[in-house]
């Protein structure tokens, strides 16, 4: 059980374009989603926080309108990477929690985003 | 912030030696969790600790909840091959998002 997957696993594209990543909850109902993004040989660094059905919080420093994040359901939330641009490379990973109070965490396999 | 430090940073241990990290805070936690990530995946949760003092085991895996909520250590006993990654601790308090440590990063020699 605890099962989250992403889509795509890697994605490339070309500078001002915009990209779409998906994060599932495969076989329970993800009250929370989090939005993580690590850069090589770092840890993880929270961007956002998505209750379904709300606004996501952001962390500081995190571009709202740049990275666009949706959670319209219990089992989906998306991030939108407007506007790509090189310095938006980077490995981002999903995790859903299965409690409001998010004290278990089970990540995605992450998405590679290359931007040329 | 909160910060977490792991100590040591990487190491490169021989198979079937035991290893041994821990995770150090200058803050409090309520719940302190390890993970494990290899190349080009997400992590994935190997134990987590909700009391002081906690000792709580995942087959070769071992897991403690210091005492004075501030820190914690991972054992791996008898390593393989398979157990090279990196491990990351995160602490957690109601309320808060997680803080993830730098990470552990294992190396074991054939």
């Amino acid at each position: 059980g605890a099962v989250v997957s992403q889509h795509p696993s890697w994605v490339i594209c070309k500078s001002g374009t915009s990209v779409k990543i998906e994060c599932r909850s495969l076989d329970f109902q993800a009250t929370t989603m989090f939005w993580y993004r690590q850069f090589p040989k770092q840890s993880l660094m929270l961007m956002a926080t998505s209750n379904e059905g709300s606004k996501a919080t952001y962390e500081q420093g995190v571009e709202k309108d740049k990275f666009l994040i949706n959670h319209a359901s219990l089992t989906l939330s998306t991030l939108t990477v407007t506007s790509a641009h090189p310095e938006d490379s980077s490995f981002y990973i999903c995790s859903a929690s299965r409690t409001t109070r998010g004290n278990e965490q089970f990540f995605g396999p992450g998405t590679r985003l290359t931007v040329l | 912030g909160q910060q977490l430090n792991q100590s040591p940073q990487s190491m490169f241990i021989q198979e079937g030696e035991d290893v041994s990290m821990n995770c150090t805070s200058s803050s409090i936690f309520n719940t302190w969790l390890w993970y494990k990530q290899e190349p080009g995946e997400g992590p994935v949760l190997l134990i987590a600790l909700y009391k002081a003092g906690e000792l709580t085991s995942n087959g070769r895996l071992t897991a403690q909840f210091g005492i004075t909520r501030k820190d914690s250590f991972l054992n791996i006993s008898a390593s393989i091959p398979s157990d090279v990654g990196i491990y990351f601790c995160a602490g957690y308090n109601y309320g808060q998002n997680f803080v993830f440590g730098p990470g552990t990063r294992l190396s074991v020699l054939p």
